[in-house]
């Protein structure tokens, strides 16, 4: 069965403390690691997309590395605007519908000025 | 640009009420979903529309049903509510269709918070 887990369930960081986030999938054909980030009320909002191990992507403060069992979200220096939840999601492999995706619980994260 | 909008923000209902939630979205995507969000389950996939004129079921189907009017819109629908279906509800477009490959890029809406009493 396809899963994603995330680690830790939270987080809470100094302002300008390095950390990160981790997601651990098992998928029988991975066709895209996705991050998202999400505020309180209100909807996912799309960070990255991985597809394959070695695979680095960064914005800002976050890079986003995968490797062939699990992906990490570096966040480096953060700020008090970076504390949200962070989501990771896993596009099932086809058959049906091919775009959907398996969501972990996410990882709340609060950085204290 | 208004993304994805969800109505209504919040409502209440007593068991055995229905009601439908509404969403739409201006970016010409091809897809939509529902999904919900519960404390420690995560989003979980209730239906998808892989394009106008489709819709299948998703990981927890069960006691709803979906309407995909046009390509703008996708509501669902809860005909006897329970508790077990208070939750978040998250509409989402994605604009690649089914087979396309390639990245599919979910934009949410802003959600919706149900209550069944």
């Amino acid at each position: 069965e396809d899963q994603v887990t995330q680690s830790p369930e939270a987080l809470r960081l100094q302002e300008g403390e390095s950390s990160s986030l981790n997601c651990s999938y098992t998928v029988s054909g991975l066709r895209g690691l996705f991050w998202y980030r999400q505020d309180p009320g209100k909807g996912p909002e799309f960070l990255f997309t991985l597809y394959s191990a070695g695979e680095e992507k960064e914005k800002e403060r976050l890079k986003a590395t995968l490797t062939k069992k699990e992906s990490f979200l570096h966040i480096t220096a953060p700020k008090p605007e970076d504390s949200a939840t962070y989501l990771c999601a896993v596009r099932s492999p086809p058959g049906g519908a091919t775009n959907k995706l398996i969501f972990g619980t996410g990882t709340l994260l609060a950085v204290q000025p | 640009n208004a993304g994805v909008t969800q109505t209504p923000k919040f409502q209440v209902l007593k068991t055995g009420q229905s009601m439908t939630l509404q969403c739409a979205q201006d970016m010409n995507h091809n897809s939509m979903y529902w999904y919900r969000q519960d404390p420690g389950m995560g989003l979980r996939l209730i239906y998808y529309s892989a394009s106008e004129g489709t819709t299948d079921k998703g990981e927890v189907p069960n006691g709803y049903n979906v309407s995909r009017l046009n390509k703008r819109e996708f509501s669902l629908r809860l005909e006897s509510a329970a508790p077990s279906q208070t939750s978040v509800y998250f509409c989402a477009s994605s604009v690649k269709g089914q087979g396309d490959s390639g990245a599919n890029v979910l934009t949410f809406g802003a959600g919706s918070r149900l209550t069944v009493l």
